[in-house]
């Protein structure tokens, strides 16, 4: 069975524009976590969805958004980029909204704001 | 709120020897507590879970954690060493009820000397 895959592995933007990053997710997995890992401030949960639904969300600007697809597979996007946006993004899928799932990440999609 | 605090950011063990990561947590109210891995350029991998039951938690690779709600604790150990187990780990800390948004801790580098 495939892992969670992110896309694209690797993206270098510069400030003011905007980036849309993809995950996919286990298959049958319904629920997706996007967490954001810099030296600074470590790991940082974002968002959820499940079902096409954010149920919950980090402490992050507006500038930070997400949505998730029929089919369960999620982007998010960022726009005006700063350069502090720069860091691995991680995207996570579980089975779905049961408390003791596990969540499996993909490697991650590396932003770096120039 | 929660919060993770982990003892050491960097840890050197030789190979063979007892491999101790500390991990204490602050949740208002009953935690699931994990520790997962990352490899460099990787995702990140659940060595094991705490959500109810038994506090001694076994996982993949002789990894195990001890859930002490008196000293608010979850170290993890291993009883030996190998250098496959050289990696970054991380403690996280959940609310019940949301197992999926978690909140990390800052992370400990584990080095496994020859």
């Amino acid at each position: 069975k495939a892992g969670v895959t992110q896309t694209p592995r690797y993206l270098i933007k510069t400030r003011g524009q905007q980036v849309t990053l993809s995950c996919s997710p286990i298959s049958g997995h319904r629920s997706v976590s996007w967490y954001q890992q810099t030296p600074g401030q470590g790991l940082q949960f974002l968002f959820e969805y499940f079902s096409e639904t954010q149920r919950n969300k980090g402490n992050f600007p507006g500038r930070f958004s997400g949505r998730q697809f029929s089919n369960s597979r999620s982007e998010m996007n960022v726009s005006t980029l700063e350069l502090g946006d720069s860091a691995l993004y991680l995207c996570a899928s579980s089975l779905g909204p049961q408390d003791q799932e596990t969540q499996y990440f993909g490697p991650g999609t590396r932003l770096l704001v120039l | 709120a929660q919060s993770v605090t982990q003892l050491g950011s960097h840890v050197s063990v030789s190979e063979g020897a007892l491999v101790l990561l500390r991990c204490n947590y602050s949740s208002s109210v009953p935690p699931y507590l994990f520790w997962y891995v990352q490899y460099p350029n990787q995702g990140l991998q659940l060595l094991l879970k705490y959500t109810t039951g038994a506090t001694l938690v076994k996982g993949i690779n002789g990894f195990e954690a001890e859930f002490k709600k008196s000293e608010t604790s979850f170290h993890l150990t291993k009883p030996s060493a190998h250098m496959s187990d050289a990696a970054e780990y991380f403690c996280a800390v959940s609310p019940s009820g949301s197992a999926r948004q978690l909140t990390f801790g800052s992370g400990t580098q584990l080095t496994v000397l020859p």
